[in-house]
């Protein structure tokens, strides 16, 4: 399985944008990029995911690197809420299961 | 929220007693996961299943087994507990192979004396 690195911590003020990196050198062509949360006590919950377009919901936006071998998670105005542990995750079409690594845990401040 | 319960949610044993934890679902997902929580180790993934009675083994299956008899309950079992199997245990499901998202419960803390 294809390997993500992520910051082990980040730092945040409320209101404020925060970009949240994930190198993925040895991402394959098949390859999704998805991204789950984990806030505090909780088990994790999906944010986001996309393929090769930049993609954006109503929690999150997505930005992928032409080459894929990196993307951003952007939280376009922090709160208090968004203070979790943040996993960026590969899987193709073909893979029954998610491997979770450490992820980057954000804080955020008021 | 794709109605997933644990059960127990806390549960204290001793070392070498045999422990089951449950975790049940009612949207009909197609696939179960078993998931346990360490400092420092994130997520890692224990076992999973794609059907009844078809599961498969994860990253850290050693000491654990599990089984499905019905498409709503996928159960861990902990033959012989022992104190590194002290842990934050996560159950998860996901709808088809094509549908990407997973649903977590809430978790069940378990810890071996």
């Amino acid at each position: 399985d294809a390997k993500t690195t992520q910051p082990n911590s980040m730092e945040s003020n409320e209101e404020e944008p925060v970009h949240l990196p994930c190198n993925h050198s040895t991402i394959s062509g098949t390859d999704y990029i998805h991204w789950y949360r984990q806030l505090p006590s909780q088990g994790p919950e999906y944010v986001i995911h996309g393929l090769t377009s930049n993609v954006n919901n109503r929690m999150a936006s997505l930005a992928i690197a032409e080459d894929r071998k990196s993307s951003t998670l952007i939280l376009h105005r922090a709160t208090l809420r968004d203070a979790a542990v943040y996993y960026c995750i590969l899987g193709s079409m073909d893979t029954d299961k998610l491997i979770f690594g450490t992820g980057t845990r954000l804080q955020v401040f008021p | 929220d794709a109605g997933i319960t644990q059960s127990p949610r806390h549960k204290v044993t001793e070392t070498g007693t045999p422990v089951t934890l449950r975790c049940h679902q009612t949207e009909n997902h197609r696939y179960m996961y078993w998931y346990r929580q360490d400092p420092g180790h994130g997520l890692r993934l224990i076992h999973y299943s794609y059907g009844v009675k078809d599961t498969d083994k994860g990253e850290v299956s050693d000491g654990y087994s599990v089984s499905r008899s019905k498409t709503e309950d996928f159960l861990l079992t902990l033959e012989s507990a022992t104190s590194s199997q002290t842990s934050v245990y996560f159950c998860a499901t996901r709808r088809g192979r094509t549908f990407y998202e997973q649903y977590f419960g809430p978790g069940t803390r378990l810890t071996v004396t």
